[in-house]
């Protein structure tokens, strides 16, 4: 079945510590993006990537980075810059650009502070 | 750049009764609107969308209509059943900074009694 996997679906960050979120998709999708939802505040997005090496920064991005080596993975590091990481995190894809079409998710991560 | 609002942020409802839950944009040029549904713990799901060439689509209990005009569109759900249970997202395209993205509402939780 063609879905997306994100891993682990529990993390837990220690202080001064970088963790990284896993996102696969096997759907062949060319857009892959990454959100942070919190209680009361709807899905914000943090990152986007539309190919290949190209990503781009959405509305909450400080505190985070991302890659885009491989059209199947895009990976989410919360750095320590991030203060108040706890949060369920989201990744979804799409076909092309993702305004005028759905967008898949995965079941998510949530991450606490130790 | 687009603004989706969403109402209820709540909704109770008894088994076998209807619910409706309502979305505004703020783009006259948007022209897709997908519905998503998250179960605790897990990604939303789309459940349905429309684009701004109808005024309403329906699929088996769920109906969604769109009014380009007053700049709304609305999730219908029919005889509600408990499983229906669940957090409910609407989204719009992005546009200016956002061009290439969903814009989400804050999400309406739905609460059916048996």
């Amino acid at each position: 079945d063609g879905g997306i996997t994100q891993s682990p679906k529990y993390l837990f960050r220690k202080e001064g510590q970088n963790v990284t979120l896993s996102c696969e998709q096997n759907l062949n999708h060319d857009a892959m993006y990454w959100y942070r939802q919190d209680p009361g505040q709807g899905l914000r997005l943090i990152y986007y990537s539309q190919i290949v090496n190209d990503f781009q920064k959405g509305d909450i991005a400080e505190g985070y980075s991302v890659s885009r080596e491989k059209k199947e993975s895009f990976p989410l590091t919360v750095t320590s810059a991030q203060k108040n990481p706890t949060a369920f995190y989201l990744c979804a894809s799409t076909t092309g650009p993702g305004g005028n079409q759905p967008q898949h998710f995965g079941d998510g991560t949530r991450l606490s502070i130790l | 750049g687009e603004n989706v609002e969403q109402h209820p942020s709540t909704l109770s409802v008894q088994e076998g009764d209807s619910a409706v839950i309502k979305c505004t944009y703020s783009d006259s040029a948007s022209n897709y609107f997908p519905w998503y549904k998250q179960e605790l713990g897990k990604g939303p799901q789309l459940i349905i969308d429309i684009r701004s060439n109808v005024g309403e689509k329906k699929d088996q209990r769920i109906a969604v209509t769109l009014n380009k005009t007053a700049k709304h569109f609305s999730l219908h759900i029919t005889e509600t059943q408990p499983e229906d249970s669940a957090v409910y997202f609407c989204a719009a395209p992005g546009y200016g900074g956002s061009q290439g993205n969903l814009i989400f509402g804050k999400g309406t939780k739905l609460s059916v009694k048996p």
